[in-house]
């Protein structure tokens, strides 16, 4: 089944741990990226990926790395978490290359920072 | 500054009747538009979408509508059902940058479809 999966699914944790979303796509695809959803926001982009080895900021890049090593992964860190990290986070991939190819997301992970 | 608004946060509608989703947007260089679904604990999913070079796009029971003198879309549900009820997501990008690279979102519609 094509599909993206993230994990965890929920997570708590404290206020400058390190921690890693996974994101893996059984796709092919060459485009990921992360997403945050807050309450009033809507989503928003925290980074983005076009192929293997290239990615780029999206509008909330801040307190966030990325790496894309190899097509199918595509982690978010969180090198020092904090509250206003809250939030539920999803993953998406698509072909790429074509804007007639949308987004496939991931079913979110929801993270909580105290 | 939102580039894509949703201003209304909900709507209800009784089964089998229309429902309709709107979205105005700001930036005059979007040129794709695409509405995603989203139901609770789920991912979004890919509703419809519709080029800037159109003003109608229909997907069975759904039709995105195109107005770009006013920057203004709507979805319409007929008739609605209440699997329908989702959260809507209306989303927009410029072509000319890899769509994909840069799609803004708006807020979401709660949609809410009663039997």
């Amino acid at each position: 089944e094509a599909q993206v999966t993230q994990n965890p699914r929920y997570l708590i944790t404290v206020t400058g741990k390190k921690l890693t979303v996974t994101c893996s796509q059984n796709m092919n695809h060459e485009y990921m990226s992360w997403y945050r959803q807050d309450p009033g926001l809507g989503l928003r982009q925290i980074y983005y990926s076009m192929n293997v080895e290239v990615t780029d900021k999206g509008d909330v890049p801040e307190g966030y790395k990325v790496s894309r090593k190899e097509k199918r992964n595509f982690p978010l860190i969180l090198e020092s978490p904090s509250p206003n990290q809250t939030s539920l986070y999803f993953c998406a991939s698509s072909p790429g290359g074509s804007y007639n190819s949308p987004l496939h997301f991931g079913n979110g992970t929801r993270l909580t920072v105290t | 500054d939102q580039q894509v608004k949703q201003n209304s946060p909900s709507l209800s509608v009784q089964e089998g009747r229309i429902s309709i989703l709107n979205c105005d947007y700001t930036n005059s260089m979007f040129d794709y538009f695409l509405w995603y679904k989203k139901y609770p604990a789920e991912g979004p999913t890919f509703l419809i979408s519709i080029s800037s070079i159109k003003d109608k796009n229909e997907d069975g029971r759904f039709t995105v509508f195109l107005n770009k003198s006013a920057k203004h879309l709507s979805l319409h549900i007929v008739p609605s059902q209440p699997g329908d009820s989702a959260v809507y997501f209306c989303a927009a990008s410029q072509s000319n940058t890899g769509a994909n690279s840069k799609l803004t979102f708006g807020k979401g519609i709660t949609l809410s479809v009663r039997p």
